[in-house]
């Protein structure tokens, strides 16, 4: 059963847009939350993070909101740029350690001019 | 620059042949990781280091196997006794403080002839 999901295998939107890329999560004591962002035959690089003490962290045009009640997190993207098209995936941690994280299957995120 | 390096890019292995794959990283980290990647499924971790001469199972261990002789080097093993071998493997390594999210190589894609 996988602890953290991301229900949308893919998503498209328009240059200029708003992406909203959706994270849930099954295992209450997550408590910091990554976002990674894959390119086609290149590996993941990191994106932006959030831990539980906050509900929301923000870094140029992306934004990560955490809903612990719901465990939910979204990462939002604004404007969307054409160079923003890759697979992003979400990831979880009990803490900040490396061999702890759970990653979902990730969300291709094509960004349409 | 720093960074990490995995090769090949490609690689092809014949069935009951053990296979290399290497990864190689100048970014001082003390922590390094190997994972897995499937379509349609988040990173799981096979093997990670936290230190030299030292290193862990993950989640799916079984028909690989690992060394960690030099901090820069962490090469991973997939043997005969690995049953579906076919997939994309992704190393990283990590600040052993947990300061910095994880840096991961560009992988190496594994092909069963």
């Amino acid at each position: 059963d996988q602890q953290v999901k991301q229900n949308s295998p893919s998503l498209s939107v328009q240059e200029g847009r708003i992406s909203i890329l959706n994270c849930d999560y099954t295992n209450s004591m997550f408590d910091y939350f990554l976002w990674y962002k894959k390119y086609p035959a290149e590996g993941p690089t990191f994106l932006i993070s959030i831990s539980s003490i906050k509900d929301k962290n923000e870094d140029g045009r992306f934004t990560v909101f955490l809903n612990k009640s719901a465990k939910h997190l979204s990462l939002h993207i604004v404007p969307s740029q054409p160079g923003d098209s890759a697979v992003y995936f979400c990831a979880a941690s009990v803490d900040n350690y490396g061999q702890n994280f759970v990653f979902g299957p990730g969300t291709r995120l094509s960004v349409l001019p | 620059d720093g960074g990490i390096t995995q090769s090949p890019k490609y690689l092809f292995r014949k069935e009951g042949q053990n296979v290399t794959l290497s990864c190689e990283q100048n970014l001082n980290h003390d922590a390094m990781y190997w994972y897995r990647q499937d379509p349609g499924q988040g990173l799981r971790l096979i093997y990670y280091s936290q230190i030299v001469n030292d290193f862990q199972k993950g989640d799916i261990a079984e028909g690989y196997s690992v060394s960690r002789e030099k901090k820069e080097s962490f090469p991973l093993t997939v043997t005969s006794a690995q049953k579906n071998p076919t997939a994309f493997y992704l190393c990283a390594s990590e600040d052993r403080l947990g300061n910095q999210p994880q840096h991961f190589g560009d992988g190496t894609r594994l092909s069963i002839l």
